[in-house]
């Protein structure tokens, strides 16, 4: 069974400050992609990533798919409140288009 | 309208009753995926629909739930005898061509049905 572990779960910071999400599996991928979901909606994606060792910037968002394409992480620099949400990775998992997500991380930034 | 929809957008049932969930996908999209949200929590996979090939069932939970796809459009998530278990956010998602590889495929998500069984 592919599962993807998300930490950390809550975060809380300061408008201004810098943050990390990671994703890991023992599971290699074939992609990973990273959404974001607001109260009362359902996700939207904000990037895919294909190949190991990839990086894609988002303006103040970066995202790294490990070599090995068995983890991922997402950078945020100077979080502004706007980037409060939940923040979810998911893999492609096996056959078709059936992804499997992590459990999230609830992030709130404080003015 | 353009995005994925879904009725009704809240839901309070009994235990023990039957209830049908309804997702409208964006239209010309063939392949269309419910997933289940628990509070707070990341989304698990129930069931996958592709064009005409035979569903993958392999996420649901068990054989009290039921999804169906009429016209390569519509679908209906069914739960029988729902328990206090069952309450979560359903969210129904469709996608162009369901090949997950072509990171041009991207899933849409409707606003989910909120689920809460008494």
């Amino acid at each position: 069974t592919q599962l993807l572990e998300q930490s950390p779960q809550f975060l809380s910071i300061q408008e201004g400050e810098n943050l990390t999400v990671y994703c890991n599996s023992s599971s290699v991928f074939s992609s990973l992609q990273w959404y974001r979901q607001e109260p009362g909606e359902g996700p939207v994606l904000l990037v895919t990533v294909v190949t190991g060792g990839e990086v894609k910037k988002l303006k103040r968002l970066t995202f790294q798919f490990g070599d090995a394409r068995k983890d991922s992480s997402l950078h945020i620099t100077a979080a502004q409140t706007g980037d409060t949400g939940l923040y979810l990775c998911a893999g492609a998992g096996g056959q078709g288009g059936k992804l499997i997500f992590g459990q999230g991380t609830e992030l709130s930034v404080k003015p | 309208g353009a995005g994925v929809s879904q009725s009704p957008s809240n839901k309070v049932t009994e235990k023990g009753k039957d209830v049908e969930l309804r997702c409208d996908p964006i239209s010309g999209h063939t392949a269309l995926y419910w997933y289940r949200q628990s509070l707070g929590q990341g989304l698990e996979f129930l069931i996958y629909f592709q064009g005409n090939s035979a569903p993958d069932k392999s996420g649901l939970p068990s054989d009290r739930f039921s999804a169906e796809r009429t016209g390569g459009s519509v679908s209906t998530l069914t739960i029988q005898r729902t328990q206090q278990e069952d309450s979560a956010v359903y969210l129904c998602a469709s996608s162009f061509s369901g090949r997950i590889l072509w990171s041009s495929d991207t899933q849409y998500f409707g606003p989910g049905t909120r689920l809460t069984v008494l």
